[in-house]
């Protein structure tokens, strides 16, 4: 069955640069979410959009921004990298109430 | 302000032992609550979900229960082994988010 497939699944950038981290999800997914974890944490939620349209928005940087596509899949555009930004970044998608479907995830590695 | 907490923190259990996590979550209007897996650097795999109506969820060995006007979940492992060995997560879904526990570490010795 397909998954939700990340990319890149790894990402070393400078500080002050910009990444892009793109998500597509499970076909037919209704609901794409965003998460960040930094080492020894829990997933923090960043934002999601249902149906192609920001659904909601948690403790995201305003450095950061995403959106989703007409194909369904979205991408997380992160400006002005810091070192504090190194972290996993997940991406999930759901239908409706059904169960979540976390990708593999990008390592992003500031230096 | 959804809050989700699991307790222990950390368990390390002999091989064959079973054992129960728990998860408990402030605010009680939820949709589902979803148990993960996850190993040391990787992707969260789903265990189990259990919706709001329901009272419990069982695949294989692992058992998950939901009493929502009391805030709390538990999952229950049976006979444990080496290979379940990782961080556990439970998840509350609101409308269009998940709020994740604290996760529970998980060891189990051969």
């Amino acid at each position: 069955a397909a998954g939700v497939i990340q990319s890149p699944r790894h990402l070393i950038k400078e500080k002050r640069e910009t990444a892009t981290l793109k998500c597509y999800p499970i076909p037919r997914h209704d609901t794409v979410y965003w998460y960040q974890q930094g080492p020894g944490q829990d997933p923090q939620f960043l934002i999601s959009f249902y149906e192609k349209m920001q659904s909601d928005k948690g403790s995201i940087p305003d450095r950061f921004s995403a959106q989703q596509f007409s194909d369904y899949h979205s991408e997380l555009n992160m400006s002005s990298l810091e070192l504090g930004d190194s972290a996993l970044y997940f991406c999930a998608s759901s239908l409706q109430l059904s169960e979540a479907f976390f990708g593999q995830g990008t390592r992003l590695t500031v230096v | 302000k959804q809050e989700v907490t699991q307790i222990p923190a950390a368990l390390s259990v002999p091989e064959g032992e079973n054992l129960v996590l728990n998860c408990s979550f402030t605010d009680s209007a939820i949709y589902n609550l979803q148990w993960f897996r996850q190993d040391p650097g990787k992707g969260l795999t789903s265990l189990l979900l259990i919706q709001s109506s329901q009272r419990e969820q069982t695949s294989g060995r692992l058992n998950a229960s939901l009493d929502k006007s009391s805030g709390r979940s538990t999952l229950y492992i049976a006979a444990s082994q080496p290979g379940d060995s990782a961080t556990y997560l439970c998840a509350v879904k609101g409308t269009y988010k998940y709020i994740f526990g604290t996760g529970t570490r998980l060891k189990v010795l051969a």
